[in-house]
């Protein structure tokens, strides 16, 4: 099992917004930033948000994440087609010296 | 922009080693941090090892310590990793990841390369 704890599956309609949660302990998210990947079936997955809030270049603003002690969310907003997808948290570990991941959710757009 | 380059699928019997690189074409490699993450069929992703090429400074994950070693070779400004003692356990998709840090995201992947355990 994971070290962090996604719900392995989310849905919502077109236009909807959805709320992606992961939850860790204090030597993860409690201790450092998260960070969001997404990935498209059969592709590398490719950096959603970084440092728990922040979004690369290219990015668009109906992807959002937060950070509230040592749970994080990725909140996807005006759901597309396109958004179906697994969605991966993911971060550093004090005491595993390592990175670790959550177990990934599989959002589908219905 | 830099692109990471993997090497090629491969397929081993159970007991076996394996080699995959990941070379950096464009800008100058050594400024990266490169990881190295795994998937096994219809499973999530793992983070394995880290290594930074200026200093040859390593990190393993505890489920692949003394199974698996990552190295840069300046020569080819290729980063190596080699998994031994395979098993069908190991079937998997390898990435190779890069980041600006030892604590920072990686946001750069490679295509990845399918590593096959079969006897």
């Amino acid at each position: 099992q994971s070290v962090l704890t996604q719900p392995p599956s989310v849905s919502g309609t077109p236009g909807q917004g959805v709320t992606i949660s992961c939850s860790g302990s204090f030597s993860n998210i409690g201790s450092n930033t998260v960070n969001w990947f997404q990935q498209l079936p059969g592709t590398a997955p490719k950096l959603l948000i970084y440092t728990s809030d922040q979004r690369p270049s290219g990015v668009p603003d109906r992807f959002s994440g937060s950070k509230s002690g040592t749970s994080a969310s990725l909140a996807i907003s005006g759901l597309q087609s396109e958004d179906e997808a697994d969605y991966y948290c993911a971060t550093w570990d004090d005491t595993l010296k390592g990175w670790v991941f959550g177990g990934g959710t599989k959002l589908t757009v219905l | 922009q830099v692109q990471f380059i993997q090497s090629g699928a491969e397929v081993k019997k159970p007991g076996a080693s394996v080699k995959v690189s990941c070379k950096a074409s464009g800008n100058t490699f050594t400024n990266f941090h490169l990881h190295w993450v795994r998937q096994a069929p219809g499973q999530g992703l793992e983070w394995m090892a880290l290594i930074n090429p200026t200093y040859g400074a390593t990190a393993y994950a505890q489920k692949f310590l003394g199974r698996v070693s990552v190295t840069w070779d300046t020569s080819t400004s290729t980063v190596n990793m080699d998994l031994s003692s395979l098993t069908s356990k190991d079937t998997a998709v390898y990435y190779c990841a890069a980041s600006n840090g030892w604590y920072a995201v990686f946001e750069q992947w490679g295509q990845g390369t399918l590593v096959t355990v079969s006897s």
